[in-house]
């Protein structure tokens, strides 16, 4: 069965640095591209960004080319989002993908959801 | 502002058949791209309903149907149900953006 496992919910501080991860299981991580998708509260999604397990090839969003830093360690079959420094305007709902492309393509698995809260 | 456009809401009685649009143009539905639709109820992720225009994965009733057409697609629903009541989302690629994946704005499906 096909799963990506994110990790919980985080609550953090403006300035302060994050890294949420996303493990995928029951297929052959190195063959699909992870994305990561952005839902504020009560909002619609948004792409951030996205990466290619097999050898970690990245493209970013232009809104978010510059906050964020999308990693993965395929050893353990892992993909990461991470901040340096948060913003308020960070809290948001962080959801990973799974698709076969990276652009011109559906998203056929989705993560559970990490839900990132950023007050002071 | 999405780049596709989706009508914030819909509704429809149980058994009736409902649309939903989603509106582009000739940068991402119009150059050919495909549409992906998503199902997300609240508080869950996202759930690939249609993709490339019109296919259903595995376990999603016949109910659900796309289309697309020049810069435009659409999701039809029918025999309404009450757990259909959800958000649905439209998904294609934009050429003139670097932006791999863009969304409508979401329209969300009330069963009377």
């Amino acid at each position: 069965e096909v799963q990506l496992v994110q990790s919980g919910a985080e609550v953090k501080k403006p300035g302060e640095s994050l890294k949420i991860s996303c493990k995928g299981s029951g297929y052959s991580f190195n063959d699909y591209w992870i994305g990561w998708v952005r839902q504020m509260p009560g909002k619609g999604l948004e792409w951030m960004g996205i990466i290619y397990a097999g050898d970690s090839d990245t493209t970013y969003s232009p809104s978010f080319q510059g906050q964020i830093t999308i990693s993965a360690d395929k050893s353990i079959t892992t993909a990461y989002l991470q901040w340096s420094s948060l913003k308020a305007s960070d809290t948001a709902m962080y959801y990973c993908t799974r698709s076969i492309a990276a652009l011109d393509t559906s998203v056929d698995f989705w993560g559970q959801g990490t839900l990132v809260t950023v007050s002071s | 502002q999405s780049v596709l456009t989706q009508p914030p809401s819909v509704s429809g009685a149980p058994g009736q058949r409902v649309t939903i649009s989603c509106t582009g143009n000739s940068s991402n539905i119009g150059a050919g791209y495909d549409v992906h639709w998503y199902q997300q109820f609240p508080g869950t992720a996202p759930k690939l309903l249609i993709y490339d225009n019109h296919n259903r994965p595995s376990g999603v009733p016949d109910r659900f149907s796309g289309s697309k057409s020049g810069t435009s697609a659409s999701l039809a629903i029918t025999g309404l149900l009450a757990e259909d009541e959800a958000h649905y989302y439209c998904q294609s690629h934009d050429s003139s953006l670097n932006i791999y994946w863009v969304f409508g704005g979401g329209t969300k499906l009330t069963v009377l």
